[in-house]
């Protein structure tokens, strides 16, 4: 069970659009239809943003998004803000109910 | 209020066994999956593996499978975790999360139990 893909880092400006990629292997993230998506700001747990692939809990922002192509699922945030500076992760549900997170990306504000 | 309490920090030798509780609200208690995931200092999160806290069943990760068990105390709503044959890579925050049953993500995290393996 290698962890999941994504970049180490992904920066943008206030205002932009940025995306982080989570990609599996073997078929670990198109398999099935559970990617979720996690913000940890530095030094707090782990907030789920995005369940299911691209669905919000309550009160998370519109600006995440969420969506799978094959075997890559995508975070997208758009207009970002200062608050977005943070950790995410994906974790995808594989074989026999084992999950897996991603190796975490840092974002950064500009 | 706080719906998943972990216990306190715990230090370690090479080779010991360490055991962490989490105690949830009746709620989360009757109707969630109890994961546990850690992270490593300044690593990414690693999932370790679950237990439905009303039947006892479990899966862990394979990298785990021999070292950890978890258990379940209904009465009191807590879930354990004990890792055995402690090294210094097991070093980490250990955090419980609740994953309602009819999801299959985490929804409510504790701030997690740190874990020193030192000699």
């Amino acid at each position: 069970q290698s962890a999941l893909t994504q970049p180490a880092s992904v920066s943008g400006s206030p205002g932009q659009s940025i995306t982080i990629s989570c990609a599996g292997s073997g078929g670990d993230v198109g398999v099935y239809g559970y990617v979720s998506w996690y913000q940890q700001h530095p030094g707090k747990a782990p907030k789920v943003i995005i369940y299911d692939v691209n669905d919000r809990p309550s009160g998370v922002s519109p600006r995440f998004s969420g969506s799978k192509s094959g075997d890559t699922a995508s975070l997208t945030i758009s207009g970002l803000q200062a608050d977005d500076e943070a950790d995410y992760y994906c974790c995808a549900v594989i074989r026999g109910s084992t999950y897996v997170f991603g190796t975490g990306t840092r974002v950064t504000v500009l | 209020q706080v719906q998943l309490v972990q216990s306190g920090a715990e230090v370690k030798n090479p080779g010991a066994s360490v055991r962490l509780s989490c105690k949830a609200s009746g709620h989360i208690f009757a109707g969630s999956y109890m994961h546990w995931v850690r992270q490593a200092p300044g690593q990414g999160l690693e999932w370790m593996g679950w237990i439905n806290p009303n039947t006892g069943g479990t899966n862990y990760a394979q990298k785990f499978q021999g070292r950890v068990t978890m258990t379940t105390d209904t009465s009191i709503t807590t879930i354990y975790m004990r890792l055995d044959s402690l090294r210094s890579d097991d070093t980490a925050l250990y955090v419980c999360a609740s994953q309602p049953y009819d999801f299959w993500h985490m929804a409510v995290w504790g701030i997690g139990t740190t874990v020193t393996v030192s000699s």
